[in-house]
């Protein structure tokens, strides 16, 4: 069965502070999506992660793929207010679609 | 350069009422999908397109049905709609490069009563 399974599911944390959200997936991939949603809002695309070991990088969020753990991880840098939302990472299990985590709501607290 | 837009943005409908959903994308994609987002359970695929004149099933097909007559549309129908399909629903539409990202149009809030 193709899982994909984030955690945690709701995070609350202070500005200024760091924490990572995990994403696990169930069986062989090597494209691994990420995006952000607000509220009420559409998904935007935030990284687009191809091989093992591939690193990126925008402003305070950095995302990597361990293609050998079935791991990705969504690193959040001294968070600002402006990152709260949810957050989703979505595998292609190379079947031409893909399959969603259930997202990570995020909230800053000043 | 419009990206993906969908019609309607909201509706309403009574139990067993019909109706169609546009998605309209400018990009010459070639695949097209349809998804329903409900709380806590992220998206999930409904129907997907990977050319005009082809549609397959995703996740949770049942009580729709789609077309895609020409490469920049592709609708979604319920014939006959149930309570259970009240959601929001995204289309997305992506092209086979390495990359395959999706782009995700505005969505539709559906509320079946």
């Amino acid at each position: 069965e193709l899982k994909v399974e984030q955690n945690p599911l709701f995070l609350s944390m202070q500005e200024g502070k760091n924490y990572t959200i995990y994403c696990n997936y169930s069986t062989t991939s090597d494209r691994l999506y990420w995006y952000r949603q607000d509220p009420g809002k559409s998904l935007e695309s935030l990284f687009v992660l191809l091989s093992n070991g591939a690193v990126k990088q925008e402003g305070r969020l950095m995302a990597s793929l361990d293609t050998k753990a079935r791991l990705s991880t969504l690193h959040i840098t001294a968070a600002v207010h402006d990152l709260s939302a949810t957050y989703f990472c979505a595998v292609e299990f190379g079947n031409e679609k893909l399959t969603f985590g259930t997202g990570t709501r995020l909230t800053i607290i000043p | 350069n419009a990206g993906v837009t969908q019609t309607p943005k909201f509706r309403v409908l009574k139990t067993g009422q019909s109706m169609t959903l546009l998605c309209a994308q400018d990009m010459n994609h070639e695949y097209m999908y349809w998804y329903r987002q409900d709380p806590g359970m992220g998206l999930r695929l409904i129907h997907y397109s990977v050319g005009e004149g082809t549609t397959a099933k995703g996740e949770v097909p049942d009580g729709y049905n789609v077309s895609r007559l020409k490469k920049q549309n592709f609708l979604l129908g319920l014939e006959s709609a149930a309570p259970s399909q009240t959601s929001v629903y995204f289309c997305a539409s992506s092209y086979p490069t390495t990359e395959y990202e999706q782009y995700f149009g505005p969505g539709t809030r559906l509320t079946v009563t």
